[in-house]
C-alpha cells in the first residue's frame, strides 16, 4: 500500500513569491492534516480536513496562507507571498478505514531566501 | 492547554546499552499519547500509542513505553539500541482519539559504536 505522497521534497524561493504543496493521502482515508514543522521544533497542525471540509483551520495564518481539498482526496497548501520566516518543513498526513493512526509523508522542506 | 515536554534535547548511547527517553505532559482528564520518530528526511513514523489499559505498551522496532498518571510521564524504553535507532523521537498527546496532536520538542538520540 502507497503512503502519504508530498511534492516537491525541496523547495527553494525568494521572499514575496508564492508556493504551493501537494499532498496524496493513503487511499480511502477521509482525513487530511497539515502540520508545519520548524528547525528543532515538533510539528504544529495548520489545517485538518475531513473529506473535502476543512473542519479545524484556527492555527492557519490565512493573510497569506490557505488550503483547498476539493474533491476530499488530495490537497494543496498554498503560501502567498512567502516570507523569511516561512521557511520549515510542511508535513502532511492522513488518517482514516477505521484506524486512529496519524500516518505521516516525508514532508516538503521549503527555503524562502 | 494540553502541552509535552520532552527534556532532554539530544542523548547519546553506545550500541547494544539500554535506553530510555523522557516524556511529560500537562492534561486534565486521561490523554491519548503517543512516541512517533524522525529519521532524516523522513516523516513521522508511529512507534506506539496510549489510548486505555495496560499502562505498559509495546511497539514497534522493540520499543515500549509505560504511562504513569501519578507522575503525568509517558517513557520510551528499548533494552538494546541499534545503530539504526539514531533518529529524533517525539511524544505527543491528543485530547481525543481523532483530535489534534500536540508534538512535543523531540529529543535527538545519537548513537555510539
Amino acid at each position: 500500500e502507497a503512503g502519504v505522497v508530498q511534492s516537491p521534497r525541496y523547495k527553494i524561493i525568494e521572499k514575496k513569491q508564492p508556493v504551493a504543496f501537494w499532498c496524496n493521502p493513503i487511499s480511502g482515508h477521509n482525513t487530511l492534516y497539515w502540520y508545519l514543522q520548524n528547525l528543532g521544533q515538533g510539528p504544529e497542525l495548520l489545517i485538518r480536513y475531513e473529506n473535502e471540509e476543512a473542519v479545524d483551520d484556527s492555527q492557519l495564518p490565512k493573510d497569506r496562507f490557505s488550503a483547498e481539498r476539493l474533491k476530499g482526496v488530495d490537497s494543496t497548501l498554498k503560501i502567498q507571498p512567502a516570507e523569511l520566516g516561512d521557511s520549515a518543513v510542511y508535513l502532511c498526513a492522513s488518517r482514516g478505514g477505521g484506524t486512529d493512526t496519524q500516518y505521516f509523508g516525508p514532508g516538503t522542506r521549503l527555503t524562502v531566501l | 492547554a494540553q502541552s509535552v515536554t520532552q527534556p532532554d534535547i539530544h542523548i547519546t548511547v553506545s550500541e547494544g546499552a539500554s535506553l530510555e527517553l523522557r516524556c511529560n505532559y500537562s492534561y486534565g482528564a486521561t490523554p491519548y499519547l503517543f512516541w512517533y520518530v524522525q529519521s532524516p528526511g523522513q516523516g513521522l513514523q508511529l512507534l506506539l500509542k496510549y489510548f486505555s489499559g495496560d499502562t505498559l505498551v509495546q511497539g514497534i522496532k522493540g520499543f515500549e513505553a509505560e504511562f504513569k498518571r501519578s507522575q503525568s510521564s509517558f517513557n520510551l524504553r528499548k533494552p538494546s539500541v541499534h545503530w539504526s535507532d539514531a533518529a529524533e523521537y517525539f511524544c505527543a498527546v491528543a485530547k481525543l482519539r481523532d483530535d489534534k496532536i500536540i508534538f512535543g520538542k523531540g529529543t535527538r538520540l545519537h548513537i555510539l559504536p
